[in-house]
């Protein structure tokens, strides 16, 4: 089946640190990819949808320039969380949307801890 | 925008016996509807998803059932396994939307020998 893969898959980083996250489509093309971030015990919540070749579609009270997304290929988009604070440390997952079948793959998260 | 919620949850089940999810949505518009099993630190996983045109589908030991007008729908676990202990998470969306998933709230199944 088609792969989303994200990396780093854990990051540690000091307070104050930018931190930059993959998601790449490996054997397919997606030109909408997702954003979601997951505290422990909850549910995934929507961040914001990477559009390629456009800017981001944020979500209410999603901070865009706390939360800078770029999709600038077919089969890349990454999320970088800029000046990192400890209420920044979550788990983030991405999907990709096939743009040939409408399918929705996810990634396998990338957990950010921020001392 | 659209709302779904999910209940229970937390659902203990004595291994063999059945599993039910409920979760209801507000969008009316919402047409596509995928259940997600997440084991922990992992991605979820889409276990079945259903479309507004049909009512039930099943698959092995897993069904979902639709009713539009009520606007809820619900996940059916048969003869469940040790195995089958993981949160799961509902979701509603509309497709011409691409997809944009709004989830449930989940719900931690723990599935006792």
């Amino acid at each position: 089946g088609a792969v989303v893969s994200q990396h780093p898959s854990w990051v540690i980083c000091k307070s104050g640190t930018s931190v930059k996250i993959e998601c790449r489509s490996l054997d397919f093309q997606a030109t909408t990819m997702f954003w979601y971030r997951q505290f422990p015990k909850q549910s995934l919540m929507l961040m914001a949808t990477s559009n390629e070749g456009s800017k981001a579609t944020y979500e209410q009270g999603v901070e865009k320039d706390k939360f800078l997304i770029n999709h600038a290929s077919l089969t890349l988009s990454t999320l970088t969380v800029t000046s990192a604070h400890p209420e920044d440390s979550s788990f983030y997952i991405c999907s990709a949307r096939s743009t040939s079948t409408g399918e929705l793959f996810f990634g396998e998260g990338s957990r950010l801890t921020v001392l | 925008g659209e709302n779904v919620e999910q209940h229970p949850s937390t659902l203990s089940v004595q291994e063999g016996d059945s599993a039910v999810i409920k979760c209801t949505y507000s969008d009316s518009a919402s047409n596509y509807f995928p259940w997600y099993k997440q084991e922990l630190g992992k991605r979820p996983q889409l276990i079945i998803d259903i479309r507004s045109n049909v009512g039930e589908k099943k698959d092995q030991r897993i069904a979902v059932t639709l009713n539009k007008t009520a606007k809820h729908f619900s996940l059916h676990i048969t003869e469940t396994q040790p195995e089958d202990s993981a949160v799961y998470f509902c979701a509603a969306s509309k497709e011409a939307a691409g997809n944009k998933l709004t989830f449930g709230g989940g719900t931690r199944v723990l599935v006792k020998p």
